[in-house]
């Protein structure tokens, strides 16, 4: 079954720490890996793609990482804001299939 | 951001009533998804447009219909509502399929279902 879990479930941090979301999937055929950034009351918004030969990926604060072998990618926040309190979703998509997988997605708040 | 805007943004209405949701798109993309995002849920597909007068249904399509009259506009119609479509409705629109396509996201309809 092709499925996407996303740990943990919710987090807080302190301004300015560094944290790291998960995304495990057995979506198969692979074909691109997504991070959304969603927050509150607002549309998903994209922050990363990537495809099976790429192992990282950045934007700015946010460096994903890929490791298509053990089907897991991370999603590593740096120096975090209170802006980047929000949902963060996973989202594989299935070679060959008009359809994305969606995970539940990870609840961040940035504390002061 | 990308130039969708979906009407009404929150919709209060009684079970048994029809209801249509609009998605309005600017940027020209050929392709138009409807997804609904309930708690504990992932975003599921209901129905998405390739092109004018192009649907196909999704993953939780039985209750919906979708009409694509113009590349611009893409409706959602619940022909008669039920408490089990309470739900927030998102739309979105990609160049390519999604697939390979980035998909763009409106900000979403909160509708409720009494």
């Amino acid at each position: 079954k092709n499925q996407v879990e996303q740990s943990p479930q919710s987090l807080i941090i302190l301004e300015g720490k560094n944290c790291t979301l998960q995304c495990n999937y057995t979506v198969s055929p692979f074909s691109n890996l997504r991070w959304y950034k969603q927050d509150t009351g607002r549309g998903p918004v994209s922050l990363t793609i990537m495809t099976f030969s790429e192992n990282t990926k950045s934007n700015g604060r946010y460096t994903a990482t890929l490791d298509a072998d053990t089907k897991q990618s991370s999603l590593h926040i740096t120096a975090s804001q209170l802006s980047d309190s929000a949902s963060y979703i996973c989202v594989v998509s299935q070679t060959g299939a008009n359809n994305l997988f969606f995970g539940t997605g990870t609840r961040l708040t940035v504390i002061p | 951001d990308a130039g969708i805007t979906q009407s009404p943004r929150h919709k209060v209405t009684e079970t048994g009533t029809p209801v249509t949701l609009r998605c309005h798109q600017t940027e020209n993309h050929r392709y138009m998804y409807w997804y609904r995002q309930d708690p504990g849920h992932g975003l599921r597909l209901i129905h998405y447009s390739y092109g004018v007068k192009d649907t196909d249904k999704g993953e939780v399509s039985d209750g919906y219909s979708v009409s694509r009259s113009k590349t611009e506009d893409f409706l959602l119609t619940l022909e008669s509502a039920t408490s089990s479509q309470t739900s927030v409705y998102f739309c979105a629109i990609s160049e390519r399929d999604s697939n390979t396509g980035e998909l763009f996201f409106g900000e979403g309809s909160r509708l409720t279902v009494l």
